[in-house]
């Protein structure tokens, strides 16, 4: 029973461009979402969290946003960098645990 | 400051022997947690310690134990692998209980044969 889906497994964008990777979510109970970046051979890398009472949140080229309706909720790149080039996950988790359900992953190329 | 780290980085097993994974967790982190990652997957969550408790636990079979210790670094251990062992353990690390993010190491690779 898959809670958590990434419905892309891969993603091609020209260097500079916009990167839309998109999530969606079953469990209505979940509040608190993270995305993360992973690079062949290392763990997965912290990118971004959003919390259910925000609809946006932004660092830096990265920001996630949430549509708790649509329970879906995408991360957007700008501008995209070939060092963005990785397998991406987002992750959820409800109430007042720390156990995260992750999606099968998006694997993001950046062309040069 | 050192991020989550993990011993060994690879492991190779037969089936129906044990194995112990270790996990040393940033440094003020209080929070560890454990995730298999098989190939094409995302990682999928096995246990959760906080401050040496057990705060949750996926659902994988009593095969699969773990415990943190004072230090707060942390052990899994599996009895009697199976072929379907094999994967990337995970474990990741936060400063609270929830609602927090984790950070991971860069795993165990674990195959069974």
């Amino acid at each position: 029973d898959q809670q958590v889906k990434q419905n892309s497994p891969s993603l091609s964008v020209q260097e500079g461009r916009i990167s839309i990777l998109n999530c969606d979510y079953t469990n209505s109970m979940f509040d608190y979402f993270l995305w993360y970046k992973k690079y062949p051979a290392e763990g997965p890398t912290f990118l971004i969290s959003i919390s259910s009472i925000k609809d946006k949140n932004e660092d830096g080229r990265f920001t996630v946003f949430l549509n708790k309706s649509a329970k879906h909720l995408s991360l957007h790149i700008v501008p995209s960098q070939p060092g963005d080039s990785a397998v991406y996950f987002c992750a959820a988790s409800a109430g007042t645990g720390n156990q995260f359900y992750f999606g099968t992953g998006t694997s993001l190329t950046v062309i040069p | 400051d050192a991020g989550v780290t993990q011993s060994p980085t690879h492991l190779i097993k037969t089936r129906g022997q044990q194995v112990t994974l270790r996990c040393s967790p940033i440094s003020g982190h209080k929070s560890v947690s454990w995730y298999q990652q098989v190939l094409g997957q995302g990682p999928q969550f096995i246990f959760q310690y906080y401050e040496k408790e057990e705060r949750g636990r996926g659902n994988f079979p009593d095969r699969f134990s773990a415990r943190q210790f004072p230090n707060y670094s942390s052990e899994l251990n599996v009895n009697a692998l199976l072929l379907g062992d094999s994967a990337l353990y995970l474990c990741a690390s936060s400063q609270g209980a929830a609602n927090q993010p984790q950070h991971f190491g860069d795993g165990t690779r674990l195959s069974i044969l």
